[in-house]
């Protein structure tokens, strides 16, 4: 069974520009999560999507979003990219909401803005 | 006020022996309790999962968790080399949000 995929793996972008990053869950799983990831803040949760609806949201500005599509591919877009933005974006798919405990993790978008 | 927290280390530990791992978190209401790996540039990979108080073993693994005093751990047993990761602490939350700790580096010494 194939895992999460996402796209791209590596991303350089310049401050001002906005990036859209894909999400492909493993197949049959509903619930996609997204995470930053940076080396001062840890782990931290973005928003999650099931059944193509924002279900969660995380403590981040309105330059990030996302939405998931019928077949629960998933993306995220972050506007207006900021310094502060570089990291690595995590998705990770889940049978259902609040479901945890079937969360598998793809290998994460790095990007890197200058 | 962080909300899960652990210890940074990093934990060191001689190869063979217990590893012990804690997490603290805020949220009285939180009801699930998640133990990840996640090795130097991968992705976290789900090790342990804990909803109710007391212990749950799996193979080399124990989680324990307490919620009277809100504390989350983790033992490894005849820890290996090949468990030299960071262990992050992750709390579903009265909020339904997944909150991640900032994790702990073991390493284990052969």
């Amino acid at each position: 069974k194939a895992g999460v995929t996402q796209t791209p793996r590596y991303l350089i972008k310049t401050r001002g520009q906005q990036v859209t990053l894909s999400c492909s869950p493993i197949s049959g799983h509903r619930s996609v999560s997204w995470y930053q990831q940076t080396p001062g803040q840890g782990l931290q949760f973005l928003f999650e999507y099931f059944s193509e609806t924002q279900r969660n949201k995380g403590n981040f500005p309105g330059r990030f979003s996302g939405r998931q599509f019928s077949n629960s591919r998933s993306e995220m877009n972050v506007s207006t990219l900021e310094l502060g933005d570089s990291a690595l974006y995590l998705c990770a798919s889940s049978l259902a909401e609040w479901a945890a405990e079937t969360q598998y993790f793809g290998p994460g978008t790095r990007l890197l803005v200058l | 006020q962080k909300e899960v927290e652990q210890n940074s280390g990093p934990l060191s530990v001689p190869e063979g022996a217990i590893a012990s791992l804690n997490c603290t978190y805020s949220d009285r209401g939180s009801q699930s309790f998640f133990w990840y790996r996640q090795y130097s540039g991968k992705s976290p990979e789900l090790i342990m999962f804990i909803y109710s108080n007391g212990d749950k073993e799996d193979g080399r693994f124990t989680a324990q968790l307490n919620k009277a005093s809100q504390y989350v751990s983790l033992l490894i047993r005849d820890s290996q080399p090949s468990d030299s990761a960071t262990y992050l602490c992750a709390v579903l939350g009265s909020n339904y949000k997944l909150t991640f700790g900032k994790g702990t580096l073991l390493t284990v010494n052969p």
